[in-house]
């Protein structure tokens, strides 16, 4: 059964990075199958996609977030990461990571972490 | 401002077909394939359909798909009271070194 798990702080001050690393557990990403991404949801709000990366370290990212957006991947221990720079209250959502099939499918999604960008 | 297209809202009684419907250009679903997600109120989205009308292991065949030119639509089948969720299209476009599009969500109401 494949699992993601977000973690990451809860809080992040404007104007600072947001990090965040989803553990994959039941898949290994060095197995080169999949894409591994980021989407996240405002409150009352809908999904956003960031963007995506692939074993290789080749990364797709949304054009309206790709200055403030890296994606980053560790094999030695099966996670991927996301950090957003200059953050803005515009930011705090829920941030997901999931699995990508091919072109965004996203087939496996972790359960979410809050993220409040306030001072 | 959503890519994708969606109706905010739909409605139906239970036992009845319901479809939301899902504009793109080109660029997107025109090209690609339109993928949908369900998200019940306070939980992960859930994979629904992929591909224009390919279902997932485990999803109910009264949930199915279909994409025509620039529009996509899915149709629900026999609605249920569990099927009350927020439903996303979305599609790979092809602008812009590629990335992911998503429509705003439309709201399913069972009455």
């Amino acid at each position: 059964q494949v699992q993601l798990q977000e973690s990451g702080p809860g809080l992040v001050k404007p104007s600072q990075t947001l990090s965040l690393t989803c553990t994959v557990s039941g898949d290994s990403i060095s197995s080169g199958s999949y894409y591994w991404s980021w989407i996240r949801q405002p409150a009352g709000k809908g999904l956003e996609w960031i963007g995506r990366i692939y074993l290789s370290g080749s990364a797709n990212y949304s054009p309206s977030l790709k200055s403030r957006v890296t994606i980053s991947v560790d094999t030695s221990k099966n996670h991927f990461s996301l950090k957003l720079s200059s953050v803005t209250a515009a930011d705090t959502a829920v941030y997901y990571c999931a699995r990508d099939m091919a072109y965004g499918v996203a087939d496996y999604w972790g359960q979410g972490i809050l993220v409040t960008v306030s001072s | 401002q959503s890519v994708l297209t969606q109706p905010p809202s739909a409605s139906g009684t239970p036992g009845q077909r319901v479809i939301i419907s899902c504009s793109g250009s080109s660029s997107n679903i025109g090209s690609n394939y339109v993928n949908w997600y369900q998200q019940l109120p306070g939980t992960a989205p859930k994979f629904l359909i992929y591909r224009n009308n390919q279902r997932p292991s485990g999803v109910p065949d009264r949930f199915s798909g279909s994409k025509s030119g620039t529009s996509a639509s899915l149709a629900i089948s026999g609605l249920r009271s569990e099927d009350e969720a927020d439903y996303y299209c979305a599609a790979w476009d092809d602008s812009l070194s590629g990335h992911v599009v998503f429509g705003g969500g439309t709201k399913l109401t069972v009455l």
